[in-house]
């Protein structure tokens, strides 16, 4: 079993729908999770974390967690054409800092 | 804005070959990490420093790389010699940490990363 399992892709979403992706972990001592954005050819960057169970919310992103569950997802409301990207998990484990990443899932908002 | 700066953008090399990447972290960031990206997949850890002590380097192929940070700030990643399958992104991160102390709980920034090509 992976560390982080996420959502096989390619998703496809219209214009103003919302984007729902999702992330399961292995690691029940698991404590942060974050979600980072890819662009083709580009380096990921960060847009949302969470420690909390339950929902955190910041402009259009929510992302939420459920700890009991081991499951992180990211929706994306109102999602605009400059939203496609690879959108990657990435959880930090109970000990250490380091970041174990999920393979991505590539989202395409269609106009 | 700070940011983690990379170099080189781009290189393609022969196999067999040595190639090296520089990467210089946000400034104050104790914690740096090597990520190496195979297109289509999550980065993967390659190192992880603490200042200028290797914290975690189980995912090192150590038999060809090779990875510094003598002074505690930049960091070089060395292949030698470079395969095929080494053909990837490498990305290198930072995260504020306080020295002595393992960082804990915020993300990473991300440099621009090496597009290595092996030909």
């Amino acid at each position: 079993q992976k560390e982080v399992e996420q959502n096989s892709g390619p998703l496809s979403v219209p214009e103003g729908a919302i984007a729902s992706l999702n992330c399961t972990y292995s690691d029940r001592g698991s404590q942060s999770f974050f979600w980072y954005r890819q662009y083709s050819g580009k380096s990921p960057e960060l847009i949302m974390f969470i420690y909390s169970n339950g929902d955190k919310e910041d402009g259009r992103f929510t992302a939420q967690l459920n700890k009991a569950s081991q499951y992180v997802s990211l929706l994306i409301r109102d999602s605009q054409p400059s939203d496609s990207a690879t959108y990657l998990c990435a959880v930090k484990p109970a000990s250490g800092s380091r970041l174990t990443f999920g393979e991505g899932t590539q989202l395409t908002v269609n106009p | 804005e700070a940011e983690v700066a990379q170099s080189p953008r781009y290189k393609i090399t022969e196999k067999s070959q040595a190639v090296a990447f520089w990467c210089d972290p946000i400034s104050g960031h104790a914690t740096l990490y090597w990520y190496r990206q195979i297109l289509g997949q999550g980065p993967e850890l390659l190192v992880q420093f603490q200042d200028e002590s290797v914290v975690d380097d189980s995912q090192l192929p150590k038999d060809r790389f090779s990875a510094e940070r003598l002074k505690g700030v930049d960091s070089t990643l060395k292949i030698q010699p470079a395969e095929l399958g080494d053909s990837a992104m490498y990305l290198c991160a930072s995260s504020l940490g306080y020295r002595g102390k393992t960082d804990d709980g915020y993300g990473y920034t991300f440099g621009s990363g090496t597009r290595l090509t092996v030909v």
